[in-house]
């Protein structure tokens, strides 16, 4: 699966709107973009997922280059609640692989305040 | 309509003994994975079951194995504990259905921790 960068850490007022890069200039034609997030103490939770066109659900926009090697996560209006990790993930989809698992990395740490 | 269950939700074991974790997954899932996170890491692959064999495996030591049983829950076995094993376990369940792109669910996982 193709690696994944974003930043470390990012800050993020509450009620305004987050948007958190991620780049995977390696990734090939056939993987998709995933995104969890993490709030402390608990499991990973799925956000939203796309391929080649941008996808909203009632969580999140995702918006993805054209040429594919970036994307954006936006939370439209961000709460305390949607402090967390959030990773971005890039995998190969299961018609090409047979079944596929998530490769996490450090993922971004953002705060939500007040 | 229950999420990914896990038991128990923390642990604590000394090196040398063996631990069991379980997972009950998403209903209408069938395909279980099993991921350790270590503090301030992202999840880790172990493996994965589906039709009750491993299919795929992560870097992980035979000492970590599992099992996935007919009504598509799962363990969880590590042998020998080391220190280094002290990890948030989690457990996520899909549909492996091939040409569909399903997402995987969650537990909030087991805390194993090894004195």
């Amino acid at each position: 699966d193709a690696k994944t960068t974003q930043p470390p850490s990012m800050d993020c007022a509450e009620g305004r709107a987050a948007n958190l890069p991620c780049n995977h200039s390696t990734i090939s034609g056939n993987e998709y973009v995933y995104w969890y997030r993490q709030i402390h103490s608990q499991g990973p939770q799925y956000i939203i997922h796309g391929l080649k066109n941008n996808e909203t659900n009632e969580m999140a926009s995702l918006i993805i280059t054209e040429d594919r090697k970036s994307s954006t996560l936006i939370l439209p209006h961000a709460t305390l609640r949607d402090t967390a990790v959030y990773y971005c993930i890039v995998r190969v989809a299961p018609l090409d692989s047979g079944y596929s698992t998530l490769t996490f990395g450090k993922g971004t740490m953002l705060l939500v305040s007040p | 309509d229950a999420g990914v269950t896990q038991s128990p939700t923390h642990l604590i074991k000394t090196r040398g003994q063996q631990v069991t974790l379980r997972c009950s997954p998403k209903s209408g899932h069938d395909t279980v994975s099993w991921y350790q996170q270590a503090l301030g890491q992202g999840p880790q692959f172990i493996f994965q079951y589906y039709e009750e064999e491993e299919r795929q495996r992560g870097n992980f030591p035979d000492r970590f194995s599992g099992h996935q049983f007919p009504n598509y829950s799962s363990e969880l076995n590590v042998n020998a504990l080391l220190l280094g094993d002290s990890a948030l376990y989690l457990c996520a369940s899909s549909l492996g259905t091939i040409g569909r792109d399903q997402p995987q669910h969650f537990g909030d996982g087991t805390r194993l921790s090894i004195l």
